[in-house]
């Protein structure tokens, strides 16, 4: 099985709410990573979590807090975010090593109104 | 640092025809080279990876590219286009550092398939 899942599908919030996003997957995989697509662009990475700590951080804004519970579950937090922040947000997996496939979720639209 | 450079923002072709989407590389150290496919409104599909195995690689769906390094490049292929096949498609090198590993991405090129 090579699923990340991730919830939810879509998520409406205004710039005053907390909210989160959860990525899942059971394939054993030691590295998570949070990228950020905006339309008709590749991914940017914002965040890298390496068993369980975390080891790349873009230079993301404050607003955005990551937090890797376990070794097979990610979330992202989210608060005081900005209309701009509004984007595909995908989750991906890997084995941790540089040949290794980062396997995809489907991604969490979010709309910051 | 390393990076990739796709020529090409939007590529169509007809039914049936040769697909080409190019891929060049910029590395000082031998690369690890990726080709994934993103349709509309999701999350993003491997459909092949060069680790220096073989320097012809074969994917999903019957792509395939082949490294060349005296070309730096990492060009995708399908000999035969179906509708099916158009989507977005990105390059990407992968990069790692003292503090981890993480993959670069070309800007992407959009395949358009007409009948």
């Amino acid at each position: 099985d090579t699923e990340v899942t991730q919830t939810p599908k879509h998520l409406v919030m205004g710039m005053t709410n907390k909210k989160s996003l959860k990525c899942e997957q059971h394939m054993g995989h030691r590295a998570m990573y949070w990228y950020k697509q905006k339309a008709k662009k590749p991914p940017e990475l914002m965040f890298v979590y390496s068993y369980e700590k975390l080891s790349i951080n873009e230079s993301v804004p404050s607003r955005f807090s990551p937090e890797c519970p376990n070794s097979s579950l990610l979330n992202l937090h989210l608060h005081a975010l900005q209309p701009e922040d509004s984007a595909l947000y995908l989750c991906a997996s890997s084995q941790d090593g540089e040949r290794d496939t980062q396997y995809f979720g489907p991604g969490t639209r979010l709309t910051v109104l | 640092a390393q990076s990739v450079t796709q020529l090409g923002s939007h590529v169509s072709v007809s039914e049936g025809a040769l697909v080409l989407l190019r891929c060049n590389y910029s590395s000082s150290v031998p690369p690890y080279l990726f080709w994934y496919v993103q349709y509309p409104n999701q999350g993003l599909q491997l459909l092949l990876k060069y680790t220096s195995a073989a320097t012809l690689v074969k994917g999903i769906n019957g792509f395939e590219a082949e490294f060349k390094k005296s070309e730096t490049s990492f060009h995708l292929t399908k000999p035969s286009a179906h509708m099916s096949d158009a989507a977005e498609y990105f390059c990407a090198v992968s990069h790692t550092n003292q503090a981890g590993t993480a993959l670069i991405f070309g800007k992407g090129t959009t395949l358009s398939v007409s009948s």
